[in-house]
């Protein structure tokens, strides 16, 4: 069974601050991806890795994947109240979408003004 | 477009009644995964399915639920008898069907067992 693990699970910070969350797992991936969830709604995709070692950038945000691809981080930098939410991980068996994912447990993000 | 649609989004059912929640995918999209997360929790895989096929079924419980993809029609996931352990959020996610960078998740449905 394949089990991704988020750390940490909970993180309170100040705005302004930088952050970095992880996902680790002992298996390899083909992808990783991202999302953010907010109360009452779905994931919402923010990216997705597949090469190990690739790093992307989405504005504040930097995604990483391991170069064994079995774990990655995402690092926010200047935090701000918007990007409070829950951001999950997840693990495809395809670089591309048709098979399951298995996601993390999240990390809740809440970034006070 | 229209997004991935679940209706409906807030859905209560008495224990041993039946809950039927559906899911259009995106247009254009004609693969659909359902999942379901409880409270605190990450989202926990439970069927995948093409138009009149279901792919992987691995993650749906052996009793009471049931999921179908309809050559018309939205998904259909069904979970008769319900019982309160049923009580959580599911999300449906569609993706087309070659390749695309990721999923495309719904608003979701809330299920309470009272």
């Amino acid at each position: 069974t394949q089990l991704l693990e988020q750390s940490p699970q909970f993180l309170s910070i100040q705005e302004g601050e930088n952050l970095t969350v992880y996902c680790n797992s002992s298996s390899v991936f083909s992808s990783l991806q991202w999302y953010r969830q907010e109360p009452g709604e779905g994931p919402v995709l923010l990216v997705t890795v597949v090469t190990g070692g690739e790093v992307k950038k989405l504005k504040r945000l930097t995604f990483q994947f391991g170069d064994a691809r079995k774990d990655s981080s995402l690092h926010i930098t200047a935090a701000q109240p918007g990007d409070t939410g829950l951001y999950l991980c997840a693990g495809g068996a395809q670089e591309t979408s048709g098979s399951r994912l298995t996601f993390g447990e999240g990390t809740q993000l809440t970034v006070n003004p | 477009n229209a997004g991935v649609m679940q209706n409906p989004r807030h859905l209560v059912r008495r224990r041993g009644q039946e809950a039927r929640l559906r899911c259009s995918p995106m247009k254009g999209h004609s693969h659909v995964y359902w999942y379901r997360q409880l409270p605190e929790e990450g989202l926990k895989f439970m069927v995948y399915l093409q138009k009149e096929n279901i792919i992987d079924e691995s993650g749906m419980p052996k009793e009471r639920f049931s999921a179908e993809f309809p050559k018309e029609g939205p998904s259909i996931l069904r979970i008769q008898q319900v019982v309160r352990g049923d009580s959580a959020a599911y999300f449906c996610a569609s993706s087309p069907a070659f390749g695309g960078p990721g999923y495309t998740f719904g608003s979701g449905t809330r299920l309470t067992v009272v």
